[in-house]
């Protein structure tokens, strides 16, 4: 099974919004609600931004936010910082075949 | 306070099998809602699962290593086991552990999945 596609890279200034796309098939992302993202900084482990396609755990900020139409999720943040610099990997469930994928992840730029 | 530590080997030769071991706190192993998962990240790309463990002793693999993969727990230690038989430097990268939320429906549909906590991840370097 694939990985699902993200673009390698996005760029935003300050104050920006930016938005990173995760595309899936029907057979995950397009026949589940369960659309997870996460962050990344470098060296660090991976933490849960948004899970459950657009639901946020406590404690992330109401900037990050999730959609999704079709086989494509969305991770959206707004008001852009510096410390939002860091690459993010969106995650799908697949089913007891597929089970479990990750996207090729993204690494967002503040500029 | 839930954290989810992982141990084991930082190198490992050419065909050996990798045994890591995920040692947690904070939550049960029995909770009905709750599993682990074995998550790796190759130096510079990307997350990759392999396998994930809950309570009633359920497991799944990821499918292209299925055969190379054996996941178990014990709960009486809080710990979950992976190993991996016949390591390749291809399989050089951080190993993470990771809490799973799972909830699924009285008929068994899976309605929620992710993973809440991770562990600090350990790399383990294949030597050829």
């Amino acid at each position: 099974q694939s990985a699902l596609t993200q673009p390698a890279s996005v760029s935003g200034s300050p104050g920006q919004s930016i938005t990173i796309s995760c595309t899936g098939t029907s057979s995950d992302i397009g026949n589940y609600n369960l659309v997870s993202w996460y962050q990344q900084h470098p060296g660090r482990a991976p933490k849960l931004m948004i899970y459950e396609v657009d639901k946020r755990p406590s404690g992330v900020s109401n900037r990050f936010s999730g959609s999704k139409s079709g086989n494509t999720a969305s991770l959206t943040i707004s008001g852009l910082q510096a410390e939002d610099e860091a690459d993010y990997y969106c995650c799908s469930y697949g089913g007891s075949s597929i089970h479990v994928l990750f996207g090729g992840g993204t690494k967002l730029t503040v500029l | 306070q839930v954290t989810l530590k992982e141990s084991g080997p930082v190198l490992v030769k050419a065909t050996e099998t990798l045994t890591l071991t995920c040692t947690v706190s904070g939550f049960s192993l029995s909770h009905a809602r709750l599993g682990v998962s074995w998550i790796r990240q190759p130096p510079g790309k990307a997350l990759e699962w392999l396998a994930h463990i809950f309570s009633n002793d359920a497991k799944s693999y990821s499918t292209s290593l299925k055969s190379r993969l054996t996941i178990s727990k014990d709960t009486s230690k809080s710990q979950v086991v992976l190993t991996m038989t016949t390591m390749d430097p291809v399989d050089t990268a951080t190993y993470y552990c990771a809490r799973i939320q799972r909830r699924f429906t009285i008929a068994g549909v899976v309605i929620g999945y992710y993973f809440d906590d991770w562990g600090q991840g350990t790399l383990v370097t294949v030597s050829s």
